[in-house]
């Protein structure tokens, strides 16, 4: 079974800092999609940023980037220049490309910006 | 509407207690999830309909569990006989076209078992 792991319970970083969150994931599949998602205390969950296994390119969104391992099942989440509107939580997810649509959700790291 | 709306935003219930929850889509958007959100966790998967049909519902987690979307645009999520293990938030999300198809997530039910 596929899982996904955040093992960085909180982070703090401060403001105009870059900050990298971590994510790790097992899955037996070759193809799949990755996706960080933020969750502000609205509880409203976004979309920051995606990535597809087969690509090798880094795919990055602004000030937002990831840096995707696919040997070492790795897909770490780098925040540029930060603001204090990216204080939320942070979701990592997986989905195969085939067979399910059902995506699976890390535990979430708590992202604390420091004015 | 612009967005996907869930009703109620808040839920308390007696254990043992049924009730009904609502999700409003986007217009036009054929996929439809539901998850369940425990305190201090990440959205947990219950069930996926593409249109009218339940594509994968392999994480209710028992036959009190059961999800409806009759003309494929709103959704309900019908929960019988509460047990207070139920507590969370209760998230829809839609997605239109393309693969993979992105996620809308509207603002969850807040559901409370006393």
């Amino acid at each position: 079974a596929q899982t996904v792991t955040q093992s960085q319970p909180e982070m703090s970083v401060q403001e105009a800092e870059t900050v990298t969150l971590s994510c790790t994931y097992d899955t037996s599949e070759s193809d799949y999609y990755l996706f960080w998602y933020k969750q502000p205390p609205s509880r409203q969950m976004i979309l920051v940023i995606r990535q597809e296994a087969y690509k090798q390119q880094n795919a990055t969104e602004n000030r937002f980037s990831v840096n995707f391992q696919k040997a070492a099942k790795s897909f770490s989440l780098k925040i540029s220049d930060s603001q204090l509107g990216d204080a939320a939580m942070y979701f990592c997810a997986y989905r195969a490309t085939s067979g399910t649509y059902k995506y699976i959700f890390g535990t979430g790291t708590r992202l604390k910006v420091l004015a | 509407g612009a967005g996907v709306s869930q009703t109620p935003s808040n839920k308390v219930t007696e254990k043992g207690k049924y009730v009904e929850l609502r999700c409003d889509p986007i217009s036009g958007h054929t996929a439809l999830y539901w998850y369940r959100q425990s305190l201090g966790q990440g959205p947990e998967f219950l069930i996926y309909f593409q249109g009218t049909g339940a594509a994968d519902d392999s994480g209710l987690p028992n036959d009190r569990f059961f999800a409806v979307r009759p003309e494929g645009s709103v959704s309900t999520l019908k929960i019988q006989r509460t047990e207070r293990g139920d507590s969370a938030v209760y998230l829809c999300a839609s997605a239109g076209a393309g693969t993979p198809n992105e996620q809308f997530f509207g603002p969850g039910t807040r559901l409370t078992v006393l």
